[in-house]
């Protein structure tokens, strides 16, 4: 089993669009949540992190299922500059160090006009 | 804003050469990383330092790698002997916590392209 795993996409999706990504983790030792974006042959950056409590930044909301290993991003409104592959990551700690960030494969998302 | 850099951007080198990728992560920053992303593949962590010395490695973080930071700003990876499955996009990482909100800012990265 894939360490995180992502709905393979491609997503394309009208402007204005709602698109939602799904993400499942298998390490349950995994500490902390992030989405990532990552533009073509760029880096990625960090787009938020996720909470227990589900949190939001404007279009995008994420939410945290520990039980279920589970994680979701949902961006509503979508634009123009949402194309992108969007990166489920976890985190596992190491011996207070630092961290391991652990990627998922993405998600691509067009949006067309 | 703050910002990891990293050079070159782009990388050619004959197989079995040496090559030295470098980094200069953000300034208060204590954490520093290599991950790699082979091209249509997922970005895969190589290495974490923190205080002068490795904390973890993986599996691809072979004897032909090493890291080193030497001195108060620059943060290098070395592959002693590149082989071709080497070629990829290598990016440098760097955080300045070490608890559950140890957000990673990443550098542009090196393409190292291995003929």
């Amino acid at each position: 089993r894939k360490e995180v795993e992502q709905d393979p996409g491609p997503f394309n999706v009208p402007e204005g669009a709602t698109v939602a990504f799904n993400c499942t983790y298998s390490n349950s030792a995994s500490q902390s949540f992030f989405w990532y974006r990552q533009d073509c042959r760029k880096e990625p950056k960090l787009l938020m992190s996720v909470y227990s409590s589900g949190n939001e930044d404007g279009r995008f909301t994420a939410q945290l299922n520990r039980a279920s290993q589970y994680i979701s991003l949902l961006i509503r409104d979508s634009k123009l500059s949402d194309s992108a592959t969007y990166l489920c990551v976890v985190n596992i700690m190491i011996y207070n160090q630092g961290g391991k960030l652990i990627f998922g494969q993405g998600t691509e998302l067009s949006v067309k006009p | 804003e703050p910002e990891v850099t990293q050079t070159p951007s782009h990388q050619v080198t004959q197989m079995g050469q040496e090559v030295i990728l470098r980094c200069v992560p953000i300034s208060n920053h204590l954490y520093f990383y290599w991950y790699r992303q082979i091209l249509g593949q997922k970005v895969e962590f190589l290495v974490s330092f923190y205080n002068n010395e490795i904390s973890e490695k993986s599996e691809i973080f072979d004897d032909q790698f090493s890291v080193e930071r030497p001195d108060g700003s620059n943060f290098t990876l070395k592959i002693r002997s590149t082989k071709l499955e080497d070629s990829a996009m290598y990016f440098c990482a760097s955080s300045t916590l070490a608890g559950p909100n140890n957000e990673q800012f990443f550098g542009p990265g090196t393409r190292l392209t291995v003929l």
